[in-house]
């Protein structure tokens, strides 16, 4: 089966480091995604992962092992515009995604 | 680039009419395209990937016979819900995804259906 789980809600204050972590069970891997959805709108990528380790994109890092089913999301200087969804997405073999529940995140002041 | 659009953006229907959504990637050949489905505060659910050419895969659950999808060139991808009713009311996202070693899918911005 297919299983990816991430917290439901999270809420940190602006300038401060927030972690969204996703666990995953899948049959197959070839790499896991993280995307930024705001409300009413589309997906936008952020970061890609297939191999172990941190990867790291100006405010934002991901972190994957492979071995344990486990990425993070690390967003670092939190801004208000940093309040949206976050979703994690697997894909497995073929090129189909499963995306995890999402997590939304609160910015506040 | 890399760029992929969606029409329309939003449209309201009446109970019982077809609605087509077009999905086309702008800049560049999209060997395969995903329809998703986002009801609120939920995450995406894949209904079915189209390869150009090919009839589409669904996922379990998803009615082929209502939601048409027809992928007849490398950049052009459409959804056609027929006799809509208002549990079709969603958000509507399409994506497309090139050959390579990566296979980002790049999302269109969603088309968001109301059935009255």
């Amino acid at each position: 089966g297919q299983n990816i789980d991430q917290p439901t809600e999270m809420t940190a204050t602006e300038g401060a480091i927030v972690q969204i972590n996703c666990t995953y069970q899948t049959s197959g891997f070839n790499g896991l995604f993280w995307y930024q959805q705001h409300a009413g709108e589309a997906p936008t990528f952020l970061s890609y992962n297939v191999l172990d380790g941190l990867e790291e994109k100006g405010r934002f890092s991901s972190f994957l092992s492979r071995s344990k089913g486990y990425s993070y999301l690390l967003l670092k200087e939190l801004q208000m515009k940093d309040s949206a969804s976050y979703l994690c997405a697997v894909r497995g073999y073929g090129q189909n995604f499963v995306f995890g529940p999402g997590t939304r995140l609160s910015v506040l002041p | 680039g890399a760029v992929v659009s969606q029409h329309p953006s939003w449209v309201i229907c009446k109970s019982g009419t077809s609605v087509k959504i077009e999905c086309r990637s702008l800049d560049f050949q999209a060997t395969t395209m995903f329809w998703y489905r986002q009801f609120p505060k939920q995450s995406l659910m894949l209904m079915a990937t189209s390869n150009e050419g090919s009839k589409a895969t669904y996922e379990q659950g998803v009615e082929k016979d209502k939601f048409l999808i027809n992928h007849a060139s490398l950049t052009l991808s459409t959804l056609t819900v027929t006799s809509a009713h208002p549990e079709d009311s969603s958000f509507y996202i399409c994506s497309a995804s090139t050959s390579g070693s990566r296979h980002e899918q790049f999302f269109g911005p969603g088309t968001r259906l109301t059935v009255l």
